[in-house]
């Protein structure tokens, strides 16, 4: 069964500091997303992406964040500057406009 | 008002137990519905999508009132296996970002 593969499965980083967390989706998929999930907390979307173009995102996905599809595999979600309560999980999903697949998460901790 | 609201629980029940789980949702453009399934610290698995017809998969039935804007999950003879966070999620149309409840906890204990 295809699954979306993200990487690295847990990293830690010091606030302030940068970090890229990777995601490869379904290949036949269209649609990207990242969501976030701070623990004992309920899933919450960051951000959607189609066609090369952020298609919405969430009021917590401010200027801190970005996205990115470098090449025809991998979406991107870079953090700059990273504070203590960016620390979650972060799952990135793919869809082909009727199912949704997650990946099985990275956990950041900002210490 | 919440966009997805569930009853946190926990619901501790027996095997063999039969457990529903309830939800609303306020938009009430959305269109698609879904119940996952989360264990502890791993990612959202679809259960099932729910369809205004109502639908079974098995031990599980799904059914969705738009009038009410309510949405249910029924267990039939639950697992030890079925312990996990049932999470509704709603929405508004394919492709779109999924909206998500806080989620239900079971436990399914022997």
């Amino acid at each position: 069964e295809p699954e979306v593969t993200q990487t690295p499965s847990h990293q830690v980083t010091q606030m302030g500091q940068e970090v890229i967390l990777r995601c490869v989706p379904i290949s036949n998929h269209l649609y990207f997303y990242w969501y976030r999930q701070i623990l004992g907390q309920k899933v919450e979307f960051l951000v959607s992406f189609y066609n090369n173009e952020i298609s919405e995102k969430s009021e917590i996905f401010d200027d801190q964040f970005s996205v990115e599809r470098p090449d025809g595999s991998n979406f991107t979600l870079k953090i700059r500057s990273t504070k203590l309560e960016d620390s979650a999980m972060y799952f990135c999903a793919s869809s082909d406009g009727d199912g949704y697949t997650f990946g099985s998460g990275t956990r950041l901790t900002v210490v | 008002r919440k966009e997805v609201e569930q009853d946190p629980g926990p619901f501790n029940v027996p095997e063999g137990a039969t457990v529903a789980f309830n939800c609303t949702y306020s938009n009430s453009a959305s269109q698609s519905f879904f119940w996952y399934r989360q264990d502890c610290r791993k990612e959202p698995k679809l259960l099932m999508s729910v369809y205004s017809s109502g639908n079974e998969d098995g031990r599980f039935t799904a059914q969705l009132n738009r009038a009410s804007q309510y949405i249910s999950l029924l267990i039939r003879d639950s697992k030890l296996s079925d312990s996990a966070t049932y999470l509704c999620v709603v929405n508004l149309e394919y492709g779109n970002k999924l909206v998500f409840g806080a989620g239900t906890i079971l436990r399914v204990k022997s």
